[in-house]
């Protein structure tokens, strides 16, 4: 099993700013993905976070928006950028191997006044 | 792609009844896998399906995988509060390598 802690759980921003999001994996991990999930609702994939290389992001997310790193196979961050309120959900990070259980940090609750 | 869909959305119980939440695929699926997200907290893994009609169980869970590989089930009997809670499904990715989750099941246990 893996541990993953994530920060900040929660903050609050003004529009336009930005939030850098981090997950540590207490262990090697071979994916690392990005969710937001509205409360009530289902997860929503943001991007897999590839080690060493860029993001690959699913329809409606890009990199200028959600800058993605990932610098080893333990460690990774979100950035959302030039915040609006519509940005204002939670953030998720997941990490696992391939076709195995995902692991979950305690997510990122994000409000945009 | 490959849709897996969950039902019923919500699901009110009172403490003791049973709770059933089924996801069901078009296409066939190598697994499938149940998570449990707590009201505030994030999905927690609770199993793994992979054979053809396969059953396992934990407690008061039990949670099946059909024939067809198709569909799959969770069952709780004699629901407990602490059951409460939103329990997703999550087939293999369509692409690349992350989960597909089902829209999940919200269980409200009322004592």
């Amino acid at each position: 099993s893996a541990v993953i802690s994530q920060k900040p759980s929660r903050d609050i921003c003004q529009r336009g700013t930005s939030l850098t999001i981090q997950c540590q994996v207490d262990s090697q991990v071979t994916m690392m993905f990005w969710y937001r999930q509205q409360p009530g609702q289902s997860l929503t994939l943001i991007a897999t976070a590839n080690q060493g290389s860029e993001a690959t992001y699913e329809s409606g997310f890009v990199i200028d928006k959600f800058p993605i790193s990932r610098p080893n196979l333990t460690f990774s961050t979100l950035t959302v950028s030039n915040m609006s309120p519509e940005d204002s959900s939670i953030y998720l990070c997941s990490g696992g191997q391939v076709n195995t259980e995902a692991f979950f940090g305690q997510g990122t609750r994000l409000t945009v006044v | 792609g490959q849709q897996v869909m969950q039902i019923p959305q919500y699901q009110h119980v009172q403490e003791g009844e049973d709770f059933t939440t089924y996801c069901n695929s078009s296409t066939t699926l190598s697994n499938i896998q149940w998570y449990k997200q707590r009201p505030g907290g994030h999905p927690v893994f609770l199993i793994q399906l992979v054979k053809s009609g396969e059953v396992k169980k934990q407690k008061r869970l039990t949670f099946q995988f059909g024939e067809a590989k198709k569909n799959s089930s969770l069952h709780i009997t004699a629901t407990q509060t602490t059951d409460v809670g939103t329990y997703f499904c999550a087939g293999p990715p369509n692409s690349g390598y992350a989960l597909n989750f089902g829209k999940g099941t919200s269980l409200l246990v009322t004592p």
